[in-house]
């Protein structure tokens, strides 16, 4: 089986940087995504890492290590509309269905 | 210009009730998911449906069961609610033959049993 570990909550201010951690235990999985989702919203994608190193759109760059079990999404030059909760999940097997963790809810303050 | 719509945003309804929601997406993507997220916001795979290939996630009970009537259409069928069935139900989609992996998800369906 297959588990994703993120920290349930973190706070940051405005124009800061901050970076969400996401631990998994898999047997193989095609690669790892990050979503985010604003309170009664969808969650919308992110980003990206089929392969190991770092994917960087924007603001937003994520980061996967196969070989340590582990990726990142960092978020720089935080806006207070970054406020939301933001998932890592495994794509994984037949179908491409996503295994989520259980979310990392980040308040940004002024 | 809605990529992946959902009927309807709201259902509630007794235990022991069958209920449907609809998805539809616009996309022209090769698969459909349907995901349920709980009250403590974990999200949860429930299917995938590619090109009438049907996978199931093992721990779904039978009384959830989707219908694809095309393409373009993914709507779930629910038999004999039951209280824990309570949640928001999101429908998604993908083109995994291509290039892209990203999902696009529905606004969601929130369901309330009572």
């Amino acid at each position: 089986g297959q588990s994703l570990e993120q920290p349930s909550e973190v706070t940051a201010v405005e124009g800061a940087i901050v970076q969400i951690n996401c631990t998994y235990q898999t047997s193989g999985f095609y690669g790892l995504s990050w979503y985010q989702q604003h309170d009664g919203g969808a969650p919308t994608f992110l980003s990206y890492n089929a392969l190991d190193g770092l994917e960087e759109t924007g603001r937003f760059s994520s980061f996967l290590s196969r070989s340590d079990s582990y990726g990142y999404l960092l978020l720089q030059e935080l806006q207070m509309k970054d406020s939301a909760s933001y998932f890592c999940a495994l794509e994984r097997g037949a179908g491409n269905m996503l295994t989520f963790g259980g979310g990392t809810r980040l308040m940004v303050k002024p | 210009d809605t990529a992946v719509s959902q009927t309807p945003k709201y259902l509630v309804t007794q235990m022991g009730n069958d209920k449907s929601i609809k998805c539809e997406q616009n996309l022209g993507h090769d698969t459909m998911y349907w995901y349920k997220q709980d009250s403590k916001k974990f999200l949860k795979i429930m299917f995938s449906y590619n090109n009438k290939e049907l996978i199931i996630n093992e721990t779904v009970p039978n009384r959830f069961s989707p219908k694809s009537p095309d393409k373009a259409h993914l709507n779930l069928h629910i038999n004999s609610l039951e209280l824990g069935d309570s949640a928001v139900y999101f429908c998604a989609s993908s083109q995994v033959s291509g290039v892209t992996y990203e999902q696009y998800f529905g606004p969601g369906t929130r369901l309330t049993v009572t």
